[in-house]
């Protein structure tokens, strides 16, 4: 795998759905993965970053996982409210002074009420 | 909660024109960037700045982009001459050192600029 790639691209869900998305990412000179949420008109928002195979990270109904040798990240959802509506975009840093962003292309979450 | 500020929030230009996008870093982050996100395409690392000094630029950053960190507070990214492919949300990204009040890792963004080249 050369760049980040996210799937699906695009998600439509009913309120109380739970869901999950898919980063991949290359896993040679892997330092760090970061999952950010996105709503049009405003910042994007870290939601985790996780650096160790095998890492887990919650924050309220969002939980993130890493598996760094086969370069995949998993981002859940548990019980999808419409205020989850948002682009999830995740991104690479490869080892480097710079820690430099790498992007998927996100995916894009509607959560209908 | 300290936070990255960028403006205009939108800019509209001829092509051809200079155009400087302006961003307030956090105020005791030291390594910046920018990147871009051409509509319906990935956002792309465009440069990253360090000690008054630019420490990567991507292929993108050609001779027609510089950035600047004029007064110490402002970070600014100038087009020379804007082309239509120019058209894009830049974002602005400040990052701090481990131990102070930002982990490391973590990277701050601004809202974006809309730039419509026309």
């Amino acid at each position: 795998i050369l760049n980040v790639e996210q799937s699906p691209q695009s998600l439509h869900v009913q309120e109380g759905d739970s869901t999950n998305f898919t980063c991949s990412f290359p896993s040679s000179n892997f330092y760090a993965l970061h999952w950010y949420r996105w709503e049009t008109a405003k910042s994007p928002e870290a939601l985790f970053v996780m650096t160790l195979n095998g890492d887990e990270k919650k924050k309220g109904r969002i939980s993130a996982t890493l598996n760094t040798k086969e370069g995949y990240s998993y981002l859940y959802i548990k019980g999808s409210q419409p205020e989850d509506s948002a682009t999830y975009l995740c991104a690479s840093v490869n080892a480097g002074n710079n820690r430099k962003l790498i992007w998927g292309l996100g995916t894009s979450l509607a959560v209908n009420p | 909660e300290p936070e990255v500020t960028q403006t205009p929030s939108h800019q509209v230009t001829q092509m051809g024109q200079e155009v400087i996008l302006r961003c307030v870093p956090i105020s005791n982050h030291l390594y910046f960037y920018w990147y871009r996100q051409i509509l319906g395409q990935k956002v792309e690392f465009l440069v990253s700045f360090y000690n008054n000094e630019i420490s990567e630029k991507s292929e993108i950053f050609d001779d027609q982009f510089s950035v600047e960190r004029p007064d110490g507070s402002n970070f600014t990214l100038k087009i020379r001459s804007t082309k239509l492919e120019d058209s894009a949300m830049y974002f602005c990204a400040s990052r701090g050192l481990a131990g102070g009040q930002s982990s490391y890792n973590e990277q701050f963004f601004g809202p974006g600029t809309r730039l419509t080249v026309l």
